[in-house]
């Protein structure tokens, strides 16, 4: 099974929206709302942000938001902030009855 | 507060076994979810190992299913990962953590603990 297709890195200015795409088949994002999104901050372990395309843990911002169409997933930051500034991953659950991530997003704030 | 830490050795030979621990405190994994092990590279992106759940169902990821083996310890409230014929690939760093399924989300990660396979 391939890797989710992210985009190596992504900008956005402080206090400005920037959104990331996580795309897939129909054999996974296209076919289950089973896509999360994690945050990576450099040297520290993931943390999850979205689960099940669109729902956030109680710890994370209401400026974070998820959606799905088709077989693209996109995770959305607005009101950017520096601490938002790490790599994202995106994951889908399969046809195969497996896990796969994305190769993950660079975030740079301006 | 859940919390997970991971444990164990930090280099280990070509060929061997690698073998991890993750203490689990705040939350007893023999009562609910599933728990399990997901690895980085170093420099490169996620990917999972396999999980348990609190009742012993298991999946693994099908391009390390021959070499993984998950178990949980409820009376110690930890559970481990075994890697067996290692090569200089599976070099990355290991986290554990709970999962809310049999494949995702996952919503608590231990800190991680690189391992390096080297002889």
């Amino acid at each position: 099974q391939s890797a989710l297709t992210q985009p190596p890195s992504v900008s956005g200015s402080l206090g400005r929206a920037v959104t990331i795409s996580c795309t897939g088949t129909s054999s996974d994002v296209g076919s289950y709302n089973r896509v999360s999104w994690y945050q990576q901050p450099p040297g520290a372990a993931p943390k999850l942000m979205i689960y099940e395309v669109f729902n956030r843990p109680s710890w994370v911002s209401d400026r974070f938001s998820g959606s799905k169409s088709g077989n693209t997933a996109s995770l959305t930051i607005s009101g950017l902030q520096a601490e938002d500034e790490a790599d994202y991953y995106c994951s889908s659950y399969t046809s195969s009855s497996t896990l796969i991530f994305g190769g993950g997003t660079r975030l740079t704030v301006l | 507060q859940v919390q997970l830490q991971e444990s164990g050795p930090g280099l280990v030979k070509p060929s061997e076994t690698l073998s991890l621990t993750c203490a689990v405190s705040g939350f007893s994994i023999g009562s609910d979810h599933y728990w399990g092990w997901i690895r980085q590279p170093p420099g490169k992106g996620l990917e999972r190992v396999g999980s348990v759940s609190h009742n012993g169902r298991i999946y693994y990821n099908p391009s390390l299913e021959s070499r993984v083996t998950i178990s949980l310890d409820t009376s110690k409230n930890q559970f481990s990962l075994k890697l067996s014929s290692v090569t200089a690939a599976d070099t990355a760093v290991y986290y554990c953590a709970r999962g809310l399924s049999g494949h995702d989300p996952f919503d608590y990660w231990g800190q991680g603990t690189l391992v390096t396979v080297s002889s």
